[in-house]
C-alpha cells in the first residue's frame, strides 16, 4: 500500500504567515492527490484536487503543487478562519484512495 | 445546495452490524454523475475511506473492510446505507458520508459531506 507523510505533524504561525505543508507518498503517484481542511467537529472540506486545481470557492490564498512522489499545500497569508488540520489524499493506488495522518495548523 | 445527511444508532454491540443511512438533499442520486462514499475517522485519528456506490447499484470496497461491508442505495428515497458486520471496539469512529465525482480518479475527489456521526462499539 502506499503510504503518505505529511510534514510537519503540528505547525504554529501567526495570522498574515506564509505556511507550506508537505505530503510524501511512498510510491510515485503521478498528480492524483487532493488536501483537505477539517475543523473540530466538523467534516473535511475539499481545498485542492489533482495536487494543484483549487475547488470552486477556495480562496485563492490557498495553492498546491507536486506530483510523484513530493507535494505541497500553501497559504501565501494566514487568515484565522484557516486554523485548523490539513490532510493529504492520493487516489493512485491500491487501496484506491487513502490520506494521511494529518497537520495540525494552530495560532502562534 | 446538495446536503447529506447521516443517520443510525449511535451504539453498537460488539460482533453485532453497524447500520446507519444516508439522506442526500439537492440533488438526486438517480441522476447519475456522483459516486457516494462512506468514510470514516477514528477519535483523535485520521480518514479511512470505507466503500462507495453508484446509483446504479455498483460498488467498490476498501480492501482491508471488504469481508464486512455492504453500501446498497435506495433511489426511491434518495438514500445510500452503510452496514459493517462483526464490529469490535476498533470501529468505533465518527462515520461520514459523502459525494466523489463522476468518473476516474474523481470519484474519490469528496466535495460534500455530511456531518459525521460518532458510532461506539460497546456492550
Amino acid at each position: 500500500d502506499i503510504q503518505l507523510t505529511q510534514s510537519p505533524s503540528f505547525l504554529s504561525a501567526s495570522v498574515g504567515d506564509r505556511v507550506t505543508i508537505t505530503c510524501r507518498a511512498s510510491q510515485g503517484i503521478s498528480s492524483y492527490l487532493a488536501w483537505y481542511q477539517q475543523k473540530p467537529g466538523k467534516a473535511p472540506k475539499l481545498l485542492i484536487y489533482a495536487a494543484s486545481t483549487l475547488q470552486s470557492g477556495v480562496p485563492s490564498r490557498f495553492s498546491g503543487s507536486g506530483s510523484g512522489t513530493e507535494f505541497t499545500l500553501t497559504i501565501s497569508s494566514l487568515q484565522p478562519e484557516d486554523f485548523a488540520t490539513y490532510y493529504c489524499q492520493q487516489l493512485n493506488s491500491y487501496p484506491p484512495s487513502t490520506f494521511g495522518q494529518g497537520t495540525r495548523l494552530e495560532i502562534k | 445546495q446538495v446536503q447529506l445527511q447521516e443517520s443510525g444508532p449511535g451504539l453498537v454491540k460488539p460482533s453485532q452490524t453497524l447500520s446507519l443511512t444516508c439522506t442526500v438533499s439537492g440533488g438526486s442520486i438517480s441522476s447519475g454523475g456522483y459516486y457516494w462514499s462512506w468514510i470514516r475517522q477514528h477519535p483523535g485519528k485520521g480518514l479511512e475511506w470505507i466503500g462507495y456506490i453508484y446509483y446504479s447499484g455498483s460498488t467498490y470496497y476498501n480492501p482491508s473492510l471488504k469481508s464486512r461491508v455492504t453500501i446498497s442505495v435506495d433511489t426511491s428515497k434518495n438514500q445510500f446505507s452503510l452496514k459493517l458486520s462483526s464490529v469490535t471496539a476498533a470501529d468505533t469512529a465518527v462515520y461520514y458520508c459523502a459525494r466523489g465525482g463522476s468518473s476516474g480518479y474523481s470519484k474519490y475527489y469528496f466535495d460534500y459531506w455530511g456531518q459525521g456521526t460518532l458510532v461506539t462499539v460497546s456492550s
